[in-house]
């Protein structure tokens, strides 16, 4: 049972560039939800996406975008990135009608902007 | 006001002793969820345990329990005969009504000594 994945595991960035994070679901999955988490602090959540649209965003500027493809995996997006945007980003996972909503986590990608 | 409060910034127990790590939330919402996430340095978050607000019965998974207090608006993980795998940071999320985007506190490093 493949859990969830995401890529790349690190990367970095100059200030100003764009960015685009990869993220497959847990198999059976059919949601994705993008949270930020700076160093030192709990994740904070983006967005998350659901039949392919966006269904519910964080307090996150226009410059953070997503996508979510047919076969459930996402993209987030980010451009004109600031130096603030150094973070791991986590991808979860999850099963839209789920009673308990409950989320499973990728690994991680660790964004750097210099 | 902060939704999810972690007090402990950093807490210290012996191997093979129990521990609780303290979470109290703030909602308004008679419906909602609590989660309780581990996170290694490696960075992935893994689930740990869930408890919805209608439950009758504290949670419990193993050797994870969750101390569940609804009037205190208090929901403390206890995790019990400690081991040195347990090093790691651990997070209270909240789910609200029918949102199901987490809402995560700022953590709690525990480190578990030989």
């Amino acid at each position: 049972d493949a859990g969830v994945t995401q890529s790349p595991t690190h990367l970095i960035k100059t200030r100003g560039q764009q960015v685009t994070l990869r993220c497959s679901p847990k198999s059976g999955h059919d949601t994705v939800s993008w949270y930020q988490q700076a160093l030192g602090q709990g994740p904070q959540f983006i967005f998350q996406y659901y039949e392919e649209e966006e269904r519910q965003r964080g307090n996150f500027p226009d410059r953070f975008s997503g996508h979510q493809f047919p076969n459930y995996s996402s993209e987030l997006n980010v451009n004109a990135l600031l130096l603030g945007d150094s973070a791991l980003y986590l991808c979860a996972s999850s099963l839209y009608g789920a009673e308990t909503y409950e989320q499973y986590f990728g690994p991680g990608t660790r964004l750097t902007v210099t | 006001a902060q939704k999810i409060t972690q007090t402990q910034p950093g807490m210290f127990v012996q191997e093979k002793e129990a521990v609780t790590l303290d979470c109290t939330y703030d909602t308004s919402d008679p419906s909602y969820g609590l989660f309780w996430y581990k996170q290694p340095s490696s960075g992935e978050m893994i689930f740990l345990i869930y408890q919805g607000s209608y439950d009758q019965q504290n949670a419990t998974e193993g050797r994870y329990s969750l101390n569940f207090q609804k009037a205190r608006k208090s929901a403390n993980l206890v995790i019990s005969a400690s081991q040195l795998g347990d090093s790691a940071m651990y997070f209270c999320a909240m789910r609200e009504g029918s949102a199901r985007q987490l809402t995560f506190g700022s953590g709690t490093q525990l480190t578990v000594l030989p």
